[in-house]
């Protein structure tokens, strides 16, 4: 059976600040994995995946994620935090969500 | 391109009370979902289809019902409406199951009474 771990239910970070949100996997063969990111109530929108080829995979918004096979890890990073990355984060092994994490930036 | 579509946005049901809710997609996608979303829980699947004609259960299929007979639509049947399915529903599609991202509507916000 496949699925995901999100440790943190929140992450605060002061804007201008790095962020990382964790995330860790199960699954039997190829890891499909997926970095989504909510509004308030809004639905889910496609930051980045990563399905084979290089670890460090960039996506929108200037988010990239890093894909460690050995600990089964697939962490959502930026380098700067705005505000407006404030949001609800969820990642994803191919169709199983993690719980989500808050992520809140404060000016 | 409308992407993906929900109806209604909102809904209040009585309990043991049915309804359907209503999801499309324009995209030619193959792969369609339905995903409830609760606080603290993320959002968990509750059925599944790869195409038309072709449906599956997910995490949570109980209480609910799925049909596709066309590519573009995936309504989802409430058979008679509990408290606990007061949630928050998705349906979102994608090119092939597993390793093509999805796209996701909007949202039903349901409330059983």
């Amino acid at each position: 059976a496949q699925s995901v771990a999100q440790p943190e239910d929140q992450v605060n970070v002061a804007e201008g600040n790095p962020l990382t949100v964790k995330c860790t996997y199960s699954v039997s063969g190829n890891p499909y994995l997926f970095w989504y990111v909510q509004y308030p109530n809004r639905g889910l929108q496609f930051l980045l995946k990563y399905i084979t080829g290089d670890n460090l995979v960039k996506g929108s918004y200037g988010f990239e994620a890093e894909f460690n096979k050995s600990q089964t890890s697939f962490h959502l990073k930026k380098p700067s935090a705005l505000v407006s990355d404030s949001a609800l984060y969820f990642c994803a092994v191919r169709g199983i969500f993690g719980t989500g994490t808050r992520l809140k930036v404060l000016a | 391109n409308a992407g993906v579509t929900q109806t209604p946005k909102f809904q209040v049901l009585k309990t043991g009370q049915s309804m359907t809710l209503q999801c499309a997609q324009d995209m030619n996608h193959e792969y369609m979902s339905w995903y409830r979303q609760d606080p603290g829980m993320g959002l968990r699947l509750i059925h599944y289809s790869v195409g038309a004609g072709i449906t599956d259960q997910g995490e949570v299929p109980n209480g609910y019902n799925v049909s596709r007979s066309t590519t573009e639509d995936f309504p989802l049947r409430l058979l008679s409406a509990a408290p606990s399915q007061t949630s928050v529903y998705f349906c979102a599609s994608s090119l092939q199951q597993g390793y093509n991202e999805q796209f996701f509507g909007p949202g039903t916000r349901l409330t059983v009474l």
